[in-house]
């Protein structure tokens, strides 16, 4: 199985600030990554797929970098919807496996 | 416009099982594959297993295997998950999420989820 690693656990950022959120696979996953967001009782939502690409009506303020194992997602100029948490997810094979997930507070 | 609406919250006692639905529409049911996605209270999220609507293919991760049973009705566009000898460990919010890509090669990505129904195992 493909092993998630995402880091940190939990972070807090203040309004208009920069994050980055990483997220290491225990083996090549040639960019087949997706970012999701879940707000507190929602479900998550995509953001962002294959390491990269910006799902249909995410802000460009959200994007995705990386290969091979490791991968980050950069959330620019910190907004009061951003605070959330963020997984990660290996979308290459089975059993599709997530991140542990890190919590974005706001400080 | 794309929708998957599940079914309401479930109690369940110690050993038996429960059923959940998750009606789509807004799309062709049975050219996307159906996945399904476990979160334990104030948890992360682990993959259950997916079906292939159309021909009722299923695969699961190795946890899940004895646990979880993934049906599909292409008459009524409802994806089920049947959660058998609850334990208190399946307490859980559990989600419908639509395979974003056509067909059951990768890439697995999940564009479209259900609000989630809280399944309680409760004596």
């Amino acid at each position: 199985d493909i092993q998630m690693t995402q880091s940190p656990a939990s972070l807090s950022a203040s309004l208009g600030e920069t994050v980055t959120i990483e997220c290491l696979a225990s083996e090549d996953i040639y960019d087949i990554l997706a970012w999701y967001q879940q707000k507190p009782g929602k479900s998550p939502q995509l953001l962002i797929y294959d390491a990269s690409s910006l799902h249909t009506g995410v802000p460009s303020r959200f994007s995705g970098s990386g290969s091979g194992t490791q991968y980050s997602l950069k959330i620019n100029s910190l907004q009061p919807e951003d605070f959330a948490s963020y997984y990660c997810q290996n979308g290459l094979s089975a059993p599709l496996t997530f991140g542990s997930g890190t919590k974005l507070e706001i400080k | 416009e794309v929708q998957l609406q599940q079914s309401g919250p479930e109690v369940g006692r110690p050993g038996s099982s429960v059923k959940i639905s998750c009606k789509a529409s807004g799309y062709t049911f049975t050219d996307y594959v159906m996945n399904w996605v476990k979160q334990s209270p104030g948890q992360g999220l682990e993959w259950i297993g997916w079906i292939d609507p159309e021909y009722g293919s299923t695969d699961y991760a190795e946890k899940f295997k004895k646990k979880a049973t993934l049906t599909a009705d292409t008459s009524s566009s409802t994806a089920y998950i049947q959660l058998s000898s609850l334990t208190s460990e399946d307490t859980a919010t559990y989600f419908c999420a639509r395979k974003g890509t056509m067909g059951i090669t990768e890439p697995y990505y999940f564009d479209y989820w259900g609000q989630g129904v809280m399944v309680t195992v409760s004596s």
